[in-house]
């Protein structure tokens, strides 16, 4: 059983391109969250949502907007690809506070724009 | 502007030895700190952690040591495993809102020599 699920592992696309990664968890957990790791390794959130609601937005391109059908998803949508998006995105979800930051990972996202 | 840093990208040690991993970080308002464990092609998985009113805590092989005075921690692995071989990332938690918010450094690669 897979804690956090997100699809589809490796994605090839076109510049210009509109895609979708979704992002499931069965941990009953509160709280979802999107992660960039870029070229240099860096781990930085992008979003933050708890029972559906954003409540972490940094500063990303408004081309990335996340949608939260119910607190067990959490889908990253992104318009007009660019070529510096190519990055591999993580999902991950987490108790509330009470979680005290424990993240449980999904296997992540190779975005690869070309 | 990079509020925990890893400042060794790579550490090999021998089979049966200690490894040391190292962390530093300048947000004084981090009241939580964690390690995670990550392998290629997988999301990280969560290692140990340690709150900012303890100065040590232990879980088998792995202690992670916290000095506030200094903001530094570090993750001691003995003995080291072939097995231990995976990237380490140094993680400080902030409470954000309704959510604690993560902050990674850029990880170190440990090798561990058979």
């Amino acid at each position: 059983d897979t804690a956090v699920s997100q699809t589809p592992k490796y994605l090839v696309t076109q510049m210009g391109n509109d895609k979708s990664i979704k992002c499931e968890q069965n941990l009953g957990h509160d709280t979802m969250y999107w992660y960039k790791q870029d070229s240099k390794k860096f781990l930085k959130i992008m979003f933050s949502y708890n029972n559906k609601e954003l409540i972490i937005n940094e500063t990303v391109p408004n081309r990335f907007s996340p949608k939260s059908p119910d607190k067990a998803h959490l889908n990253l949508h992104i318009n007009s690809l660019e070529l510096g998006d190519s990055a591999v995105y993580f999902c991950a979800s987490s108790r509330d506070t009470g979680g005290l930051g424990k993240a449980f990972f999904g296997q992540g996202t190779r975005l690869t724009v070309v | 502007d990079q509020q925990v840093k890893q400042n060794s990208p790579s550490l090999s040690v021998q089979e049966g030895r200690i490894s040391i991993l190292n962390c530093d970080y300048t947000n004084s308002m981090f009241d939580y700190f964690l390690w995670y464990k990550k392998y290629p092609a997988e999301g990280p998985t969560f290692l140990i952690s340690i709150s900012s009113i303890k100065d040590k805590n232990e879980d088998g092989r792995f202690t992670v040591f916290l000095n506030k005075s200094a903001k530094h921690l570090s993750l001691h692995i003995v003995p080291s495993q072939p097995g231990d071989s995976a990237v380490y990332f140094c993680a400080a938690s902030v409470r954000s809102g309704s959510a604690r918010q993560l902050t990674f450094g850029s990880g170190t690669q440990l090798t561990v020599l058979p």
